[in-house]
């Protein structure tokens, strides 16, 4: 079975600070992982995914993650907090073979403090 | 609409009520999923339509729920005899067919936020 697990379900950091969300896979075949970003009061939006090729993939708005198959993990960073970016990220990775479904971490809720 | 459209936003309802959730998806997305968000857990999936294909209901957790879709358009969610447990908010998604396995971006809603007292 495959599955995702986000370490922290808060992370606080000061504006301008290293954002460093973590997330970590399990996974038989290779996997597809997605990180996913929720504003408050609205839906879902992709930030980026890993499907093959380059395993740093660049996402919206200065954000980026680099695919480790020897750490299984896909860790979201960006290098400086802006206010905006509080919210809760999600980390997720495709079923294989089952058209695109998705099994989701827990969530990390960023705070981003002035 | 340009997104996906989920009605209501908001339904409080009596303990053993029935209630109806609405998506709307993005037009031409053949594919369409629907997940359960519990107040401060993760997405957890219930079922998925593809085209044609007979939905893929593993996610559902009990027979009080049930979905359909209109080819490729509505889908509904329907929970009958509604429980507390199931307070949460019910997000709906689409997607087009991607590569391998429709590797494709999933198009979330706002969702219904289902509130059982």
């Amino acid at each position: 079975a495959q599955s995702v697990t986000q370490l922290g379900s808060h992370v606080s950091v000061s504006e301008g600070a290293l954002v460093l969300l973590r997330c970590n896979y399990s996974s038989s075949v290779p996997p597809y992982l997605f990180w996913y970003v929720q504003y408050p009061n609205q839906g879902l939006q992709l930030l980026l995914k890993y499907t093959t090729g380059a395993t740093l993939v660049k996402g919206i708005n200065g954000f980026e993650a680099e695919f480790k198959k020897s750490e299984t993990s896909f860790h979201l960073t960006k290098p400086s907090a802006h206010m905006s970016d509080a919210a809760e990220y999600f980390c997720a990775v495709e079923v294989y073979n089952q058209g695109g479904k998705l099994i989701f971490g827990q969530g990390t809720e960023l705070s981003v403090k002035p | 609409g340009a997104g996906v459209s989920q009605s209501p936003s908001n339904k409080v309802t009596e303990k053993g009520k029935d209630v109806e959730l609405r998506c709307d998806p993005i037009s031409g997305h053949t594919a369409l999923y629907w997940y359960r968000q519990r107040l401060g857990q993760g997405l957890e999936f219930l079922i998925y339509f593809q085209g044609n294909s007979a939905p893929d209901k593993s996610g559902l957790p009990s027979d009080r729920f049930s979905a359909e879709r209109t080819g490729e358009s509505v889908s509904t969610l329907t929970i009958q005899r509604t429980q507390q447990e199931d307070s949460a908010v019910y997000l709906c998604a689409s997607s087009s067919p991607g590569t391998r396995s429709n590797t494709g971006e999933l198009f979330f809603g706002e969702g219904s936020r289902l509130t059982v007292l």
